[in-house]
């Protein structure tokens, strides 16, 4: 079973420029979520979608979007692109939303698309 | 607001020797905890995890503590191997029915043949 993809896994962009990102979910996984990693701040939550409906967003300016496809595959879109935004932006798929069952709580993550703003 | 902490950024340890990671939280609200392991260029794998509903679970090696009147988790590894060093994140979630996870900072540990 393929994990989740996520593509490009090296981007290099100009300030100012917008940058869409891609994260296949595992298959018949119908949730994906976001993340931002910086050193020093860990994991900072973006956003949730699942069937294509965006149910959590975090603390992140407006110029951070993000979609869900009918086949369960996300985007995320950056605009006016800051120095600060340099960073590995992880997606990670469930199942759907947590249940009391154990395996179904698990959010798996791909590798990560590690985007440097210049 | 740090509402999860790792005060700890790094842990050396001899293999063999128990890695004892600890994890701190202020929101009484999280009811669900997780750690996974992160190496270099990969993405995060989940370790273990923990409801608030109890304050102990044991897979392998690995046993995650929870004490929630003092906020505090956890992560035991018996014994460390040297392919345990990798960055440890905590992490909580702060509802039921979201994977919108609070992640702590990480700590590195290294465990040394």
């Amino acid at each position: 079973k393929a994990g989740v993809t996520q593509t490009p896994r090296y981007l290099i962009k100009t300030r100012g420029q917008q940058v869409t990102l891609s994260c296949s979910p595992i298959s018949g996984h119908r949730s994906v979520s976001w993340y931002q990693q910086t050193p020093g701040q860990g994991l900072q939550f973006l956003f949730e979608y699942f069937s294509e409906t965006q149910r959590n967003k975090g603390n992140f300016p407006g110029r951070f979007s993000g979609r869900q496809f009918s086949n369960s595959r996300s985007e995320m879109n950056v605009s006016t692109l800051e120095l600060g935004d340099s960073a590995l932006y992880l997606c990670a798929s469930s199942f759907g939303p947590p249940t009391p069952a154990r395996l179904k709580l698990r959010a798996f993550f791909g590798q990560g698309t590690r985007l440097t703003v210049v | 607001d740090q509402q999860v902490k790792q005060n700890s950024p790094s842990l050396s340890v001899q293999e063999g020797r128990i890695s004892i990671l600890n994890c701190d939280y202020t929101n009484s609200m999280f009811d669900y905890f997780l750690w996974y392991k992160k190496y270099p260029a990969e993405g995060p794998t989940f370790l273990i995890s923990i409801s608030s509903i109890k304050d102990k679970n044991e897979d392998g090696r690995f046993t995650v503590f929870l004490n929630k009147s003092a906020k505090h988790l956890s992560l035991h590894i018996v014994p460390s191997q040297p392919g345990d060093s990798a960055v440890y994140f905590c992490a909580a979630r702060p509802t039921s029915g979201t994977y919108k996870y609070i992640f702590g900072t990480g700590t590195r540990l290294k465990v040394l043949a």
